[in-house]
């Protein structure tokens, strides 16, 4: 089975400053796909990012990008410019390119943004 | 841009009670998801939906729950005699025609089984 583990419960960060997330995963597969989900307390899950593992370059969103690691099975989430709206919990997900596509979640980062 | 809604927003039920959920995923959307996030937890994988069957299921799915997309449209969750512990969030998400297109998720069902 597919485990994605979340080692910050909880963040904060300095508005307009950088934070990094950090998310690690194990599988044994080779063919899977990377995703960081936000939820604001709305509880409304919206997608951040998303990074394909046979993909080298690491996925950019304007503010968002990852740093995917795919030997040490590091993917991590680095916001710049936080702003006040980036305060949410925050979960990274796997999911197999080969055996289902169920996402597999992480426990998730609580991240507050201190204005 | 297009969207998965999902129907209640809160259900309050007594516990032994039956509740369905509803989502309406994107039109063209052919797979199907149920996640479930108990409070202050991550979301877990339930059930996963395709071509009018079940695809895979996890643990969590036992015989208390059920699926069906009886008409066409609308992709429903049954829970038989609620307990407590099923209180949580419900989410649904949706993808397709592609299995590797992104999954879209409803904004949720609060569930709380009294």
């Amino acid at each position: 089975a597919q485990t994605v583990t979340q080692s910050q419960p909880e963040m904060s960060v300095q508005e307009a400053e950088t934070v990094t997330l950090s998310c690690t995963y194990d599988t044994s597969e080779s063919n899977y796909y990377l995703f960081w989900y936000k939820q604001p307390p709305s509880r409304q899950m919206i997608l951040v990012i998303r990074q394909e593992a046979y993909k080298q370059q690491n996925a950019t969103e304007n503010r968002f990008s990852v740093n995917f690691q795919k030997a040490a099975k590091s993917f991590s989430l680095k916001i710049s410019d936080s702003q006040l709206g980036d305060t949410a919990m925050y979960f990274c997900a796997f999911m197999s390119g080969d055996t289902g596509n169920q996402f597999y979640f992480g426990t998730g980062t609580s991240l507050t943004v201190i204005p | 841009e297009p969207e998965v809604t999902q129907t209640p927003s809160h259900q309050v039920t007594q516990m032994g009670q039956e509740v369905i959920l509803r989502c309406v995923p994107i039109s063209n959307h052919l797979y199907f998801y149920w996640y479930r996030q108990i409070l202050g937890q991550k979301v877990e994988f339930l059930v996963s939906f395709y071509n009018n069957e079940i695809s895979e299921k996890s643990e969590i799915f036992d015989d208390q729950f059920s699926v069906e997309r009886p008409d066409g449209s609308n992709f429903t969750l049954k829970i038989r005699s609620t307990k407590l512990e099923d209180s949580a969030m419900y989410f649904c998400a949706t993808h397709g025609p592609s299995s590797r297109d992104e999954q879209y998720f409803g904004p949720g069902t609060r569930l709380t089984v009294t």
